[in-house]
């Protein structure tokens, strides 16, 4: 089945650590993206990467990094650097419909900080 | 940047139809509208788009007004199932912002 996937479902983290979060897509899509969802929130656009070996910040891109050197793999590193990390993190990839694209959301992984 | 306003919070009755409103009174002329749902503890779920005409598809319809500064989206028969956040976007390709979006509940 085509897809994205996403992982951990669930992550914990001591403060002052780096983690990794993992987001793998089949779809053959060309763009990815990263949005963070605190509590009661919509989504905010962490990173955002239209094609392999570019990427650009989105609104909140301040203690976050990115890679993207396989089309099917865009994986978020969260800094310590990062003041207020705890929250459910999304991966999208999209597929361009004219001029306009449909996103497709992975699952998603909880990160605590403890 | 262009933004969207919805209520918070919306009920319907089971097998009833639904329409969640959207303002967008700054939307430019190359923006599209999406509309995207999100279950609880889940990604969000394409719902449906369009740009001046009205849309349709198996999910919903989306009612776009003339001047586009509002637009709705319809869901026929409301079941549990439909009980998500919906989120109203205006997409250009390369920006996007959710909002808050309306929580919808059903009542059986």
């Amino acid at each position: 089945d085509g897809g994205i996937t996403q992982s951990p479902k669930y992550l914990f983290r001591k403060e002052g650590q780096n983690v990794t979060l993992s987001c793998e897509q089949n779809l053959n899509h060309d763009a990815m993206y990263w949005y963070r969802q605190d509590p009661g929130q919509g989504l905010r656009l962490i990173y955002y990467s239209q094609i392999v070996n570019d990427f650009q910040k989105g609104d909140i891109a301040e203690g976050y990094s990115v890679s993207r050197e396989k089309k099917e793999s865009f994986p978020l590193t969260v800094t310590s650097a990062q003041k207020n990390p705890t929250a459910f993190y999304l991966c999208a990839s999209s597929i361009r419909q004219g001029r306009t694209d449909t996103q497709y959301f992975g699952p998603g992984t909880r990160l605590t900080v403890l | 940047d262009a933004k969207t306003t919805q209520p918070n919070s919306m009920e319907s009755n089971e097998e009833e139809p639904v329409h969640l409103p959207c303002n967008h009174s700054t939307i430019s002329g190359t923006d599209y509208i999406h509309w995207y749902r999100q279950l609880p503890s889940q990604g969000p779920e394409y719902v449906i788009h369009g740009l001046t005409s009205n849309v349709n598809n198996r999910m919903a319809s989306l009612a776009i007004a003339e001047d586009r500064k509002s637009s709705t989206l319809i869901l026929h028969r409301a079941t549990l199932r439909d009980a998500a956040v919906y989120y109203c976007i205006l997409r250009d390709y390369d920006k996007i912002i959710f909002g808050k979006g309306t929580r919808l509940h059903i009542l059986p």
